[in-house]
């Protein structure tokens, strides 16, 4: 069966440093995938989206993602992080096989220090 | 921007009432969603609509569980019998197309005492 994987349960990073969470997935094709961020008592952000073409794909509040088919990850990134994006971030998969619903992640509970 | 909206935020309700959680999808959208979020765990597929069906379900989706589009813009996720393990957040979703991603609601977090 199809799943998603975030191996990481909680960062913590100093503000102004770089981020990197991970997401695998396992599926047999290329799912589309997505990011999404839940701040405390908050509904869910869409951050970024890939569907096809270029593997890197911007995002807002300056969030990026890599698409790796080889290692079937799309890993976020932000270059430099604020504590404002002291948040919950989730990956979430749509298998293209007709089916709608997305399978999120476990997510990754990321803290900034100052 | 468009927005989906939920209402209540925070509905606290007794084991066995019956409760209605409320979505206002945004206006265009064709394909309608439920998910919750148990505290401290992943969010979960319940259930999709679109042309006034169901179109697919989880296995979480039981008998206690029914979805309605009473009207041309409310979108609402029944329960029937509540029990204390429905304790969770909903977020109610809508998209354009299926596979575009979703537009999610900010949630309603149902307490079931």
């Amino acid at each position: 069966a199809q799943s998603v994987t975030q191996p990481d349960i909680h960062i913590t990073v100093s503000e102004g440093a770089s981020l990197e969470l991970r997401c695998n997935y396992s599926y047999g094709a290329t799912p589309y995938l997505f990011w999404y961020v839940q701040s405390p008592g908050q509904g869910l952000q869409l951050l970024l989206k890939y569907f096809s073409g270029d593997t890197l794909v911007q995002g807002i509040k300056g969030f990026e993602a890599e698409f790796k088919r080889s290692q079937s990850s799309f890993n976020l990134r932000k270059p430099s992080v604020h504590w404002s994006d002291a948040a919950e971030y989730f990956c979430a998969v749509l298998m293209d096989t007709g089916r709608r619903a997305l399978t999120f992640g476990s997510g990754t509970r990321l803290q900034v220090q100052p | 921007e468009p927005e989906v909206t939920q209402t209540p935020s925070h509905q606290v309700t007794q084991m066995g009432q019956e409760v209605i959680l409320r979505c206002v999808p945004i206006s265009n959208h064709l394909y309608f969603y439920w998910y919750r979020q148990i505290l401290g765990q992943k969010v979960e597929f319940l259930v999709s609509f679109y042309n006034n069906e169901i179109s697919e379900k989880s296995e979480i989706f039981d008998d206690q569980f029914s979805v309605e589009r009473p009207d041309g813009s409310n979108f609402t996720l029944k329960i029937r019998s509540t029990k204390l393990e429905d304790s969770a957040m909903y977020f109610c979703a809508s998209s354009v197309l299926s596979s575009r991603g979703y537009t999610f609601g900010s949630g309603t977090r149902l307490t079931v005492v």
